[in-house]
């Protein structure tokens, strides 16, 4: 099935500057990536997504690459506002169809004053 | 609120004891799923519906848990004599399939503590 791996698990950055998380999936057929954010006490809220077709994606602060032969992607975070502090999921369609998510296993972003 | 709904938001219950969580997804959706998510991890899928019909569920899903979509909109998720590796976020998500656009939209999640 599936595998995605995430990292790093933790990242602190000074406000201003900006953020990098990267994962890596195992299922070459992989076609539709988001990334997830999640504050503490709430559900995962999608925050931008990248389909195969493309190999980057951009809303403002936030971006994602894709590297399908690497079978990598990365969400970047530029100008780092506190507000952005939050778990992070990166997330890709588990084996067997259905839409259902494989996710990774999250990222603390910490954006220090 | 237009969002996907989920009720309770926390449950603390006694070892043994039966529990049923809700999910009101976004009116218009056809897909709904369940995920799990224990302390320091991503989600975990646990089943899912396409309308009234269960169409998977994970190897996850024991045979102490149940899932319905009745009428193919709300969905509820039971969990017979709990047990304390059942602490964790149940969160519900719906989507639109068929439209093209494979963006799944999550509930708050109820929170269940086992003791």
């Amino acid at each position: 099935g599936e595998n995605v791996e995430q990292h790093p698990s933790t990242l602190s950055v000074q406000e201003g500057d900006s953020a990098v998380i990267k994962c890596t999936y195992s299922d070459s057929a992989s076609n539709y990536f988001p990334w997830y954010k999640q504050e503490l006490g709430k559900g995962p809220q999608l925050i931008i997504d990248i389909r195969s077709n493309v190999g980057e994606k951009k809303d403002q602060r936030i971006a994602v690459t894709l590297n399908k032969t690497a079978k990598h992607f990365s969400l970047h975070i530029t100008e780092t506002q506190p507000e952005d502090s939050a778990v992070y999921f990166c997330a890709a369609p588990s084996t067997g169809g259905g839409n259902k998510l494989t996710f990774g296993t999250g990222t603390q972003l910490k954006v220090e004053l | 609120d237009t969002g996907v709904s989920q009720d309770p938001r926390h449950k603390i219950t006694k070892r043994g004891q039966n529990v049923t969580f809700r999910c009101d997804p976004i009116s218009e959706h056809n897909r709904l799923y369940w995920y799990r998510q224990t302390l320091g991890q991503g989600p975990e899928f646990l089943t899912y519906f396409q309308n009234e019909a269960q169409l998977e569920k994970s190897r996850l899903l024991s045979n102490r848990f149940s899932a319905e979509r009745p009428k193919g909109s709300f969905s509820t998720l039971e969990i017979q004599r709990t047990e304390q590796g059942d602490s964790a976020m149940y969160l519900c998500a719906s989507r639109l399939q068929g439209s093209g656009n494979t963006e799944a939209f999550f509930g708050q999640g109820t929170r269940l503590t086992v003791v």
